[in-house]
C-alpha cells in the first residue's frame, strides 16, 4: 500500500524558508514523478513544481522559480521541498502527491507570520 | 499555461439526483484529465484519471466523460458522503492546473 508521510506544521516569520519532507513507501520510489501542491485557504490546489526521484530533475511553476528547491534521498525514499523568502500569500498547505496525483500526502500547513 | 474553466463554481442538489460539472481547457489537452474530491481539512482524492477510468475503489455512480477541450463528469444518484468540493486538472502540459473547484451542497 502506497504511504506518503509528510513533516509537521511549520510557522515561519516573512523572509525565511520552510523545508518540508515526504517519505514514501509502498511502491518503487524512482518509478514516479513526485509533485508538490499547494491550497491555500479558501482557494484550489495548485502546482507548486515537480521532481523526477531517478534524476533528481525539476520543473517548476513560474511564480516560484528562484524561490523553490525540490530534492530527494532515494536511500530513505523521501522527497523534500525548501521554499524561501517567504511571505504571507505562501501561508497554505502543502501537499506531495506521487505521479498524476492518485496518491497524497497528509498535508503540512505552513503559516507565514510576523 | 493552460487554462481550465469548471461549471458551475456551486451547486445544491438533493440526495438522489443526478449531477453534472463540467470543465473546459483552453487548448487541448488530450484525455490527459482527471477529476478529485475534497472534503474539509483532507488531501484531494481522485476519482477519474484518462478522463474517464474510474479509479479503484471508487463508487461506479461517479463517471467522466471527454476530450480534448471539454470535459464532464457526472454523479448518479447523489449520495449523502458525495457533498465536497470537486476539481479537475490538466496534465497534458506543465505547468498541470486545476479547475477553479465545484462545491456541491445539500439542498
Amino acid at each position: 500500500q502506497v504511504h506518503l508521510v509528510q513533516s509537521g506544521a511549520e510557522v515561519k516569520k516573512p523572509g525565511a524558508s520552510v523545508i518540508i519532507s515526504c517519505k514514501t513507501s509502498g511502491y518503487a520510489f524512482t518509478y514516479f514523478y513526485m509533485l508538490w501542491v499547494r491550497q491555500a485557504p479558501g482557494r484550489g490546489p495548485e502546482c507548486v513544481g515537480m521532481i523526477n526521484p531517478a534524476t533528481g530533475a525539476t520543473t517548476y511553476t513560474q511564480g516560484f522559480q528562484g524561490r523553490v528547491t525540490m530534492t530527494r534521498d532515494k536511500s530513505t525514499s523521501t522527497v523534500y521541498m525548501e521554499l524561501s523568502s517567504l511571505r504571507s500569500e505562501d501561508t497554505a498547505v502543502y501537499y506531495c502527491a506521487r505521479g498524476t496525483l492518485a496518491d497524497w500526502g497528509q498535508g503540512s500547513m505552513v503559516t507565514v507570520s510576523s | 499555461d493552460i487554462q481550465m474553466t469548471q461549471s458551475p463554481s456551486s451547486l445544491s442538489a438533493s440526495v438522489g439526483d443526478t449531477v453534472t460539472i463540467t470543465c473546459r481547457a483552453s487548448q487541448g489537452v488530450g484525455n490527459d484529465l482527471g477529476w478529485f474530491q475534497q472534503k474539509p481539512g483532507t488531501a484531494p482524492k481522485r476519482l477519474i484519471y484518462s478522463a474517464s477510468i474510474l479509479q479503484s475503489g471508487v463508487p461506479s455512480r461517479f463517471s467522466g466523460s471527454g476530450s480534448g477541450t471539454d470535459f464532464t463528469l457526472t454523479i448518479s444518484s447523489l449520495q449523502p458522503e458525495d457533498f465536497a468540493t470537486y476539481y479537475c486538472l490538466q496534465h497534458r502540459t506543465y505547468p498541470w492546473t486545476f479547475g477553479q473547484g465545484t462545491k456541491v451542497e445539500i439542498k
